[in-house]
């Protein structure tokens, strides 16, 4: 069983604030993923990284940016926040040699005010 | 990218089968095929996984066609706890989720 943890588990902002989303799992997972989903919408792939140093967007355009210096911890972090960036973040990882049963976070709920 | 087409709803009674049908023509021969599902304000969680041959483990069953252009997730018995959507991805490095079936489950 893996431990996928995100914090904060919310955050309410104001508009401008630079945030930085924190996502770590401690098993030495190779692959680690972003979504972002609005409530009761598609989950959509935002970002995606199969290693240290490597990192690539996914099928949804975000304003958002990531970093994959160490394998256990892949954060997000928004710049300039919107409220267009408010949604919830939902972060994942993959066991390593592996591409099936991914695991995912607890989820950061963000609002932009 | 092969891509999957899911119905959008399906609804059933508590304690029956329920089957989710999945469609995925351009399926590579390595693809494998994933279900996923996600309760409700929660993140998905993996249900099952094949490639050729038909899987069962406790969760569900994945019924896969010979041609492997379409497969089935079997619920046996529907409980208010397996309403969810439920994904079907194909086995690409990104696994992008699509919108899903949603099931509800009829007491």
């Amino acid at each position: 069983e893996a431990d996928i943890y995100q914090t904060p588990r919310y955050l309410v902002i104001g508009t401008g604030k630079k945030i930085t989303l924190e996502c770590s799992q401690t098993m030495g997972h190779d692959k680690m993923y972003w979504y972002q989903q609005d409530p009761g919408m598609e989950l959509h792939l935002i970002h995606y990284s199969y290693g240290v140093n490597s990192t690539e967007k996914g099928d949804l355009s975000s304003e958002s940016t990531v970093s994959r210096i160490r394998t256990e911890h892949f954060p997000l972090t928004l710049e300039s926040a919107r409220p267009s960036h408010t949604s919830q973040y939902l972060c994942a990882s993959i066991p390593t040699g592996a591409f099936y049963e991914q695991y995912f976070g607890p989820g950061t709920r963000l609002t932009v005010t | 990218d092969a891509k999957t087409t899911q119905p959008n709803s399906m609804e059933s009674n508590e304690e029956e089968p329920v089957h989710l049908p999945c469609n995925h023509s351009t399926i590579s021969g390595t693809d494998y095929i994933h279900w996923y599902r996600q309760l409700p304000s929660q993140g998905p969680e993996y249900v099952i996984h094949g490639l050729t041959s038909n899987v069962n483990n406790r969760m569900a069953s994945l019924a896969i066609a010979e041609d492997r252009k379409s497969s089935t997730l079997i619920l046996h018995r529907a409980t208010l706890r397996d309403a969810a959507v439920y994904y079907c991805i194909l086995n690409d490095y990104k696994l992008s989720f699509g919108a899903g079936t949603t099931v509800t489950v009829r007491a």
